[in-house]
């Protein structure tokens, strides 16, 4: 078993309608990172956060770390938002970023 | 948020060469950068952790120097594929830590072939 495990695996959805992306770990960690990769390969750091919620414009980020989940929300999707989303954690007490496997999502218009 | 830059975005190099690909932490002093590659489809592998003005751990089976990795200012970190081959055709990422536990802001990537 992963010790970061992302789902769905894949998804997809119309424009305009509310993502959800989930990530579980199985690890102690002093914080999570969400990533954004597109097709052409460039990735974006979207959030790092260690407690509570952090939002930025239609992006929302959660974590829970008594229950060693995260979730990421996209409202009002759009096709630009199609890429892949990448769970990472750094783990406790290690130099380390352990990555889940990815969440592709394709917004259709 | 904080910013990481790469150059160059993409590069395309003969087989034999060297290349070099900067990382740039533009607005604040990094005392650590990772160095990670992707091949097509995979996730993201690290191969080396450097920390300011001392030498980069590699990870097991990341010839040293083959990626050699200079750390020489808290706002800059390079690596150089010596004599590169098409296999080391692949997807390079920095990512750098002001010294927070946290794991850094990555920078884009730069696509590397090697012809």
């Amino acid at each position: 078993k992963n010790e970061v495990e992302q789902s769905p695996q894949n998804l997809t959805a119309q424009e305009g309608e509310f993502i959800t992306i989930n990530c579980s770990y199985s690890v102690g960690i002093s914080a999570l990172h969400w990533l954004q990769q597109h097709p052409g390969g460039g990735i974006v750091s979207l959030f790092m956060l260690s407690s509570g919620k952090k939002k930025h414009g239609r992006l929302i980020a959660t974590i829970n770390i008594q229950e060693k989940h995260s979730s990421l929300h996209i409202t009002a999707s759009h096709p630009r938002d199609s890429a892949v989303y990448i769970c990472a954690v750094y783990l406790k007490g290690a130099q380390k970023l352990v990555f889940g496997q990815g969440t592709r999502l394709t917004i259709n218009p | 948020g904080a910013v990481v830059s790469q150059h160059p975005s993409w590069v395309i190099c003969k087989s034999g060469t060297s290349v070099k690909i900067e990382c740039r932490s533009l607005d604040f002093q990094a005392t650590t950068m990772f160095w990670y590659r992707q091949f097509p489809k995979q996730s993201l592998m690290l191969m080396a952790t450097s920390n300011e003005g001392s030498k980069a751990t590699y990870e097991q089976g990341v010839e040293k120097d083959k990626f050699l990795i200079n750390h020489a200012s808290l706002t800059l970190s390079t690596l150089t594929v010596t004599s590169a081959h098409p296999e080391d055709s692949s997807f390079y990422i920095c990512s750098a830590s002001p010294g927070l536990a946290g794991g850094g802001y990555f920078g884009p990537g730069t696509r590397l072939t090697v012809t």
